[in-house]
């Protein structure tokens, strides 16, 4: 099975911060990574795919990159609307989720 | 516009079964994938399992194996998920999601929240 770290768990940020969330790979899965948002009580929704595709409608202080085992989400300018808890997701095998990565306000 | 609706929420005592329902709409539901992919309480996503819409063709993860089947119902356009042999463990929000090749789940359901219970 190939297993998704996701660093940090927590992150600490005020409005107009720029952001950077790395996710691993425990082995290659060259571009085939999806990021996710996700609040409170509500389902996750895609953001980026193929590594650094962005989803339509999403902003576009999100950038995905990366490819291999290594992979970035940043948001560029932090929104209030963006404090939530962001996961990566493989799809080169199967499907797996990295833990999560909660944004909070500092 | 491409919508998933999920069944309600379930109560079920330890050992029994539950069935969850997906029903897509606005689009061709053949031409997608259905994955499910269930959320404890204050825990990560965790992948279940996949189903091919077009020909039944499915993956479940290696933990559920035997426990779990995802079926569909290409004449009302929905997919179901039925898992057995409930533990407390297995308390979760389950979601469906449609899966297209090489870009992600997109969109999800509202979620069902099944609670495992004596």
């Amino acid at each position: 099975d190939i297993q998704m770290t996701q660093s940090p768990s927590t992150l600490s940020a005020s409005v107009g911060d720029r952001v950077t969330i790395t996710c691993r790979a425990s082995q290659s899965i060259s571009s085939w990574l999806a990021w996710y948002q996700q609040k409170p009580g509500k389902a996750p929704k895609l953001l980026i795919y193929k590594a650094s595709s962005l989803e339509s409608g999403v902003p576009s202080r999100f950038s995905g990159s990366g490819s291999g085992t290594e992979f970035t989400l940043t948001i560029s300018s932090l929104q209030p609307d963006d404090f939530a808890t962001y996961y990566c997701q493989q799809y080169n095998t199967l499907w797996t989720f990295g833990q999560g990565t909660k944004v909070e306000i500092k | 516009q491409v919508q998933l609706v999920q069944s309600g929420a379930e109560v079920k005592k330890p050992g029994a079964s539950v069935k969850v329902s997906c029903k897509a709409s606005g689009y061709t539901f053949t031409s997608y994938g259905i994955s499910w992919v269930r959320q404890a309480p204050g825990q990560g996503l965790e992948w279940m399992g996949w189903i091919s819409a077009y020909n039944g063709n499915t993956n479940y993860a290696q933990k559920l194996q035997g426990r779990v089947t995802m079926t569909t119902d290409t004449s009302t356009s929905t997919a179901y998920m039925e898992l057995r042999s409930l533990r407390s463990d297995d308390t979760a929000v389950y979601y469906c999601a449609r899966e297209a090749r090489g870009t992600g789940f997109d969109p999800w359901g509202q979620g069902t929240l099944v609670t495992v219970s004596s």
